[in-house]
C-alpha cells in the first residue's frame, strides 16, 4: 500500500462547478496535512494545510480531513480555468519529519 | 535570495558521469528537503536535513545517491555514476522546522543522463 494515494484523473469540471479532490494515507498517527498545487514545468505551491478532524476553509478552498478513515479532501468552489493543475496531497509522517507526497490528481476546469 | 535557489536549472550529461545539483535555501530554514520527481509522478521523497544532520535519508535510492549540508544552509545533491533511470527533476524544499508550516520549493534541476 502506499503512503499517500490519490486518483490520477484527470478530473474534468466545467467553469464554475465545484471540484473534489480526494487523498487517503496510511500511516494512522499523521498529524499534518498539505495540498500543493502543480502548474505544468512548474515547482509545486502550498494551497492548504489542515491539521485538525473537520472541515478549514479560505476563500474558494476548503480543506476536509477524517483522521478516523485516513482520508483527506479538498473542494474547490466556483472553479475557474486558471485552477487546471494538478494537485498533491502530501503528509507528514508520525515519526520525524517526513513529507510524503501522492502521485497528484489532474484537474482540467473547462470553459 | 527571497526564495530557494537551485542550480543548475538543466544538466545534460552522460551515462556514467557524476554530478552534483546544489541548494540555497531561504534563510533560517533549518528543515531542508531533495524530492525527486519524474513526469506524471508526485516528488518522491529522497533525503532530509534538520541543520547539518540527514534526519532521514530513507528515500535515497542507493549508494550512487550522497546528500551533504555541512554548514546547515546550503546543499549539494551528489550521484555517482549517473544511469538513463536517475533523468528527473530534482527538487528542494525548506521549511523553518518541524512537521508543521509550508514548505518553500526551488524551481528544481532538470537532469538528463543520456
Amino acid at each position: 500500500q502506499k503512503e499517500v494515494e490519490q486518483n490520477s484523473g484527470p478530473l474534468s469540471v466545467p467553469e464554475g462547478a465545484i471540484a473534489s479532490l480526494n487523498c487517503t494515507y496510511s500511516d494512522r498517527g499523521s498529524q499534518s496535512f498539505f495540498w500543493y498545487r502543480q502548474y505544468s514545468g512548474k515547482s509545486p505551491e502550498l494551497i492548504m494545510f489542515i491539521y485538525s478532524n473537520g472541515d478549514k476553509e479560505d476563500g474558494r478552498f476548503t480543506a476536509q480531513l477524517n483522521k478516523a478513515s485516513q482520508y483527506v479532501s479538498l473542494l474547490i468552489r466556483d472553479s475557474q480555468p486558471s485552477d487546471s493543475a494538478t494537485y498533491l496531497c502530501a503528509v507528514n509522517m508520525e515519526y520525524g519529519n517526513k513529507l510524503v507526497f501522492g502521485a497528484g490528481t489532474i484537474l482540467r476546469v473547462k470553459s | 535570495g527571497a526564495g530557494v535557489s537551485q542550480t543548475p536549472s538543466n544538466k545534460v550529461t552522460e551515462k556514467g558521469k557524476y554530478v552534483e545539483l546544489r541548494c540555497d535555501p531561504i534563510s533560517g530554514h533549518t528543515a531542508l528537503y531533495w524530492y525527486r520527481q519524474s513526469l506524471g509522478q508526485g516528488p518522491e521523497f529522497l533525503i532530509y536535513f534538520q541543520g547539518t544532520g540527514a534526519a532521514d535519508d530513507s528515500g535515497l535510492p542507493n549508494d550512487r545517491f550522497f546528500a551533504v549540508r555541512p554548514e546547515g544552509s546550503v546543499s549539494t545533491l551528489k550521484i555517482q555514476r549517473t544511469e538513463r533511470g536517475d533523468s528527473a527533476v530534482y527538487l528542494c524544499a525548506s521549511r523553518t522546522s518541524g512537521n508543521t508550516g509550508e514548505l518553500f520549493f526551488g524551481e528544481g534541476s532538470r537532469l538528463t543522463v543520456l
